[in-house]
């Protein structure tokens, strides 16, 4: 299965800033998904981000707020924009790929912590 | 729309065994089952894709069943490092590729 870095792992910002978070996979992969998770809380679909066309965001989310870049089939960006401290969470990355079993299954970077003060 | 799971939390000893659910209220395609360890990228340990099977993984297994949109992990002899949280997730529009809705998941906490 893919391997995906995150950066940054961590960061604490101040409200009304913006955070840029990269996702770099190991591998070409067509499909790229961005989750969060709130503190104590399940895997929320941000975004779907496809090479060469736009990002599809999930109810509840907006491009101004999450902007998204897909430049290639290895990378890709999100930006939470204008925080606040209830955008504090953890951040991931995720594409989907092919298991051993044969299956296609998603495989998760470690995620990006975010603390917004 | 997000799958149920149930229970919230589970609390064993080593050696124990443990179920855990999943539902849904519409027809489910597959069945994913995550394990994510505190601080850790959630990872993959098995997918449903029939009704009534079931997979294995070390001593965990789960089934399938179609009819009534139910997956269950089952845990048994429970070791350590099973602890963690489980999310079981679902695909919709019964497409094999994509997305995934998870459900809210089961803190499994096993002490020695």
């Amino acid at each position: 299965s893919a391997v995906i870095s995150q950066k940054p792992s961590r960061d604490i910002c101040q409200r009304g800033t913006s955070l840029t978070i990269q996702c770099q996979v190991d591998s070409q992969v067509t499909m790229m998904f961005w989750y969060r998770q709130q503190p104590g809380q399940s895997l929320t679909l941000i975004a779907t981000a496809n090479q060469g066309s736009e990002a599809t965001y999930e109810s509840g989310f907006v491009i101004d707020k999450f902007p998204i870049s897909r430049p290639n089939l290895t990378f890709s960006t999100l930006t939470v924009s204008n925080m606040s401290p209830e955008d504090s969470s953890i951040y991931l990355c995720s594409v989907a790929g092919v298991h051993d079993s044969g299956a296609n299954v998603l495989t998760f970077g470690a995620g990006s912590r975010l603390t917004v003060l | 729309q997000q799958p149920v799971q149930s229970p919230q939390a589970v609390i064993l000893r080593e050696g124990e065994d443990a179920v855990i659910n999943c539902s849904s209220s519409k027809a489910l395609y597959s069945v994913h089952w995550y394990r994510q360890k505190h601080g850790e990228a959630p990872v993959f340990l098995m997918i449903l894709l029939k009704g009534g099977e079931q997979k294995g993984h070390e001593k965990i297994s789960a089934s399938f069943n179609e009819k009534k949109q139910q997956s269950s992990l089952y845990l048994t002899a429970s070791q350590l490092s099973y602890s963690g949280t489980y999310f079981c997730g679902s695909r919709a529009g019964g497409t094999s590729y994509g997305k995934l809705t998870f459900g809210q998941g089961t803190i499994l906490t096993v002490h020695p």
